[in-house]
């Protein structure tokens, strides 16, 4: 069965500083979609990335990027010169199967705290 | 570009009231998921539609949880005989499924229930 382990639970940074959030995925498939979501403390889910497991290429976006390791099966994700509205929850999730990406398996997530 | 609206944003109850909530996807999205968020856990899955079919439940939604989508277009979820255990946040999601490829899911802003 498809599972998402998020190891740590909080990270509290000083601004500008870089910190990665990693993630550890577990799934049969061999077709499979890697997100992260982040969640401020507004509540809403906020989408930041999909990943397609052919895809191993790392990816950036501003001050984001992920790095994704099929032989570790991991995702991590790093953020560049961090800043206080960078303080959220972040998750890392995965669909259930090849066939069906219907629902998405969250892990526990990490709550990021950047302090001024 | 309007996206996943949910209401009410928060809901106070007394134990063995009925209460129910409103998601109203992103327009075009054919398919409509809830979930539910209990403090410091990542977002369960709880049901899903696309447009006026509910294709899978969850075995966390228990006889006293149904969910609609008349008409394929925004959806209620009615918790009756509330219990404190079900205090939670309630997530809704939308996603535009077109095919093999992965689709991205939306999130609104969530429900918060307190149940007292």
């Amino acid at each position: 069965a498809q599972k998402v382990t998020q190891a740590q639970t909080e990270i509290s940074v000083v601004e500008k500083e870089d910190v990665t959030l990693d993630c550890v995925y577990e799934t049969r498939d061999t077709t499979y979609y890697l997100f992260w979501y982040k969640q401020p403390p507004s509540g809403e889910l906020v989408f930041l990335i999909r990943r397609n497991s052919f895809d191993e290429q790392n990816e950036i976006s501003g001050r984001y990027s992920w790095n994704f390791q099929k032989s570790t099966s991991s995702f991590n994700f790093t953020i560049t010169a961090s800043q206080v509205v960078d303080s959220a929850v972040y998750f890392c999730a995965l669909p259930p199967g090849s066939s069906n990406t219907g629902k998405l398996i969250f892990g526990q997530g990490t709550t990021l705290q950047v302090k001024p | 570009d309007t996206g996943v609206s949910q209401d009410p944003r928060h809901k106070i109850t007394k134990r063995g009231q009925n209460v129910t909530f409103r998601c109203d996807p992103i327009s075009e999205h054919n398919r409509l998921y809830w979930y539910r968020q209990t403090l410091g856990q990542g977002p369960e899955f709880l049901t899903y539609f696309q447009n006026e079919a509910q294709l899978e439940k969850s075995r966390l939604l228990s006889d006293r949880f149904s969910a609609e989508r008349p008409k394929g277009s925004f959806s209620t979820l009615e918790i009756q005989r509330t219990e404190q255990g079900d205090s939670a946040m309630y997530l809704c999601a939308s996603s535009l499924a077109t095919g093999p490829e992965g689709e991205t899911q939306y999130f609104g802003p969530g429900t918060r229930l307190l149940v007292l």
